[in-house]
């Protein structure tokens, strides 16, 4: 039973295309987040939702766009891929009380070409 | 601002022998700290975090750590590694209150060696 999934596990793609990612958790949990991370290994937050309502924005190109239809879902979409967005991108979730937990997902690997 | 600062990029070890990962942050109000691990091609998980209460945390695989409020660290230590805990290892924190936002240091590569 996954608690966090991300579709799809990989993604290949040529510079300039749209793509998007989805994440969908099974845990009851209010609050979903996007971090990237680069090969380097560094991890940064990019979005967070709670309850469908953004409330985690970081510095990040408008080119990325989250959307959270319902509080078990949130997808990211990406318009214009350039080299840089070459990435894993993880999906994770929470109860919104600080000290909870977050549970990722197995991460969606990125390739911009 | 809060900051996590993980000194060690990679740690080799051989197998069975102990190991120490650091972990200083830096923040002007109280925080919680995390420990998370990753394997090769997965997600993070959890394997222990601070809250409040003992300052000695124990978490999963044996690993426990311990949180020191005047010099600012919360290092990890397991008595015994296996090949198994070869991983990429995230120290965190995030704030008592206020943003939800998880700070995650740059990451501590553990390689154990047989």
């Amino acid at each position: 039973d996954t608690a966090v999934s991300q579709t799809p596990k990989y993604l290949v793609t040529q510079m300039g295309n749209d793509k998007s990612i989805k994440c969908e958790q099974n845990l009851g949990h209010d609050t979903m987040y996007w971090y990237k991370q680069d090969s380097k290994k560094f991890l940064k937050i990019m979005f967070s939702y709670n309850n469908k309502e953004l409330i985690i924005n970081e510095t990040v190109p408008n080119r990325f766009s989250p959307k959270s239809p319902d509080k078990a879902h949130l997808n990211l979409h990406i318009n214009s891929l350039e080299l840089g967005d070459s990435a894993v991108y993880f999906c994770a979730s929470s109860q919104m009380a600080s000290g909870e937990t977050q549970y990722f997902g197995p991460g969606t690997r990125l390739l911009v070409l | 601002a809060q900051s996590v600062t993980q000194l060690d990029s990679q740690v080799p070890v051989f197998e069975e022998a102990p190991v120490e990962l650091r972990c200083n942050y830096s923040s002007s109000v109280s925080v919680y700290l995390f420990w998370y691990v990753q394997y090769p091609n997965q997600g993070l998980q959890l394997l222990l975090k601070y809250l409040s209460g003992s300052t000695l945390v124990k978490g999963i695989n044996g690993f426990e750590a311990e949180f020191n409020k005047s010099q600012t660290s919360f290092h990890l230590r397991k008595p015994s590694v296996h090949i198994s805990d070869t991983a990429e290892y995230f120290c965190a924190v995030i704030l008592k209150s206020g943003t939800y936002k998880y700070i995650f240091g740059t990451g501590t590569r553990l390689k154990v060696l047989a």
